[in-house]
Order: C-alpha cells, then structure tokens, then sequence
C-alpha cells in the first residue's frame, strides 16, 4: 500500500532525445508527487512536484504529466542532455506523513 | 529553494568509535528533520524522523540505541553512530521541512559518506 514502483531501473538516451521514467502508487492518500535527481555523492534535490488536482506540470525541460484515475505519474525529460545523467527518484507522500520513495532510475543522456 | 547544510561530507573513523554528523537548516527553521540511509545502487531508507524538541521517532528495524538522534533547536540536527563497526559504513542523508501548511517542501543535504574500518 505504502510503495511507489518506479521503472525503468535504467534507461539510455542519445542526446536530444526524450527520457521517460515511470510511477505507480496504491495509496490514494497520496496528495504530493515530487521528482528528485541525484547525482554521485551528493544528496537529492527536488526537480518538480505536481499534486493530483493537475494532470501535467511542466519547468523547462522536465515535465510531470499525472494520471489519477491509474494512479500513475511520469517524468518526461525534453532535448535530454549530457548533463542531465543522474539517478532519478519519485517520491509520495499524503499530508505531513513520510515520502515514500521509488526505487530509482539510473539516466545515462549518450553524447 | 533553501539550504540543508550537512557537515561533514565524509568521516572515516575506527571501528568502534562514535562519529557525529551534523545537519543545519541555513535560511529557514526546521521543525521536522529526517535522516536516511542508502547503499550504493539503492533508494534512500528512512531512519527516523525528529520533531524539533521532541523524540526521534525510529522506523521500524533502526536501532535507536545505535543511531542516537538529537534536534534541540530549529536550524540542527544531529545523528551521532555509536559504536560504529564495518556494517554501519554507508551514505547518510538528512531532510529538513519547515512548519506550516502540509505542502511544505523538505530539503535534503549533501549527504555523510561513513566509512568505518
């Protein structure tokens, strides 16, 4: 009930291309839906967030688009470059409760 | 967004020693801190959670013996590995939120890389 599955565990995309990294969740308290990229050795930090009122929120080059009624949210990563190679996470969490993690998506961007 | 600073980056210490790591909240108050952990490959496990002046609250299987939390004011927290051994060598991550609404964002340090040996 508390998981969040996240796919692919890795995924490779040429530079330019689009990145498309997958969530699903069972617990529909889940009011807040954020996106985190970590890069070796250094913490995580927040990408992009939607809540479930939205169905897409996009910044820049990073969008979240949101299913509710499948209860499955991704993250779209446009013209995807060299540097955008990290691991990514998504996360849920309802109210002031805990953020329960997915597994992560290892992103390598080809030059 | 705002500042978690976590200090020190990397400790390598001796094998049944104790070793502090220190998280600071720089430009906001932090009433609820989180700490993690995670392997190399892996997602980030929660630890616990501490309420600014209250008790950590441990996840489940977390020895809160081992794992001795503090958060005495606003802007730090600690997490002091007692008698660390081989096992505990891992990356520790702390989270800070502020009060208020159920929306606030949590901001997350740049992680402790442990290394007992």
């Amino acid at each position: 009930q508390q998981q969040v599955k996240q796919s692919p565990q890795s995924l490779i995309v040429q530079k330019g291309g689009i990145s498309i990294i997958n969530c699903a969740y069972e617990n529909t308290a889940f009011d807040y839906f954020p996106w985190y990229q970590q890069f070796p050795g250094k913490g995580p930090a927040l990408l992009i967030a939607i809540r479930p009122d939205v169905s897409e929120k996009k910044e820049g080059r990073f969008t979240i688009s949101f299913n509710k009624s499948a209860k499955q949210f991704s993250l779209h990563i446009m013209d995807s470059q060299p540097g955008d190679s990290a691991t990514y996470f998504c996360a849920a969490r309802s109210g002031f409760q805990k953020l329960v993690f997915g597994t992560g998506t290892r992103l390598l961007v080809s030059p | 967004g705002a500042v978690v600073s976590q200090h020190p980056s990397r400790v390598i210490c001796k094998s049944g020693t104790s070793v502090k790591i220190e998280c600071r909240s720089l430009d906001f108050q932090a009433t609820t801190m989180f700490w993690y952990r995670q392997f190399p490959k892996q997602s980030l496990m929660l630890m616990a959670t501490s309420n600014e002046g209250s008790k950590a609250t441990y996840e489940q299987g977390v020895e809160k013996d081992k794992f001795l939390i503090n958060h005495a004011s606003l802007t730090l927290s600690t997490l002091t590995v007692t008698s660390a051994h081989p096992e505990d060598s891992s990356f520790y991550i702390c989270s800070a939120r502020a009060g208020g609404a159920e929306n606030t964002e949590a901001f997350f340090g740049q992680g402790t890389r442990l290394t007992v040996v």
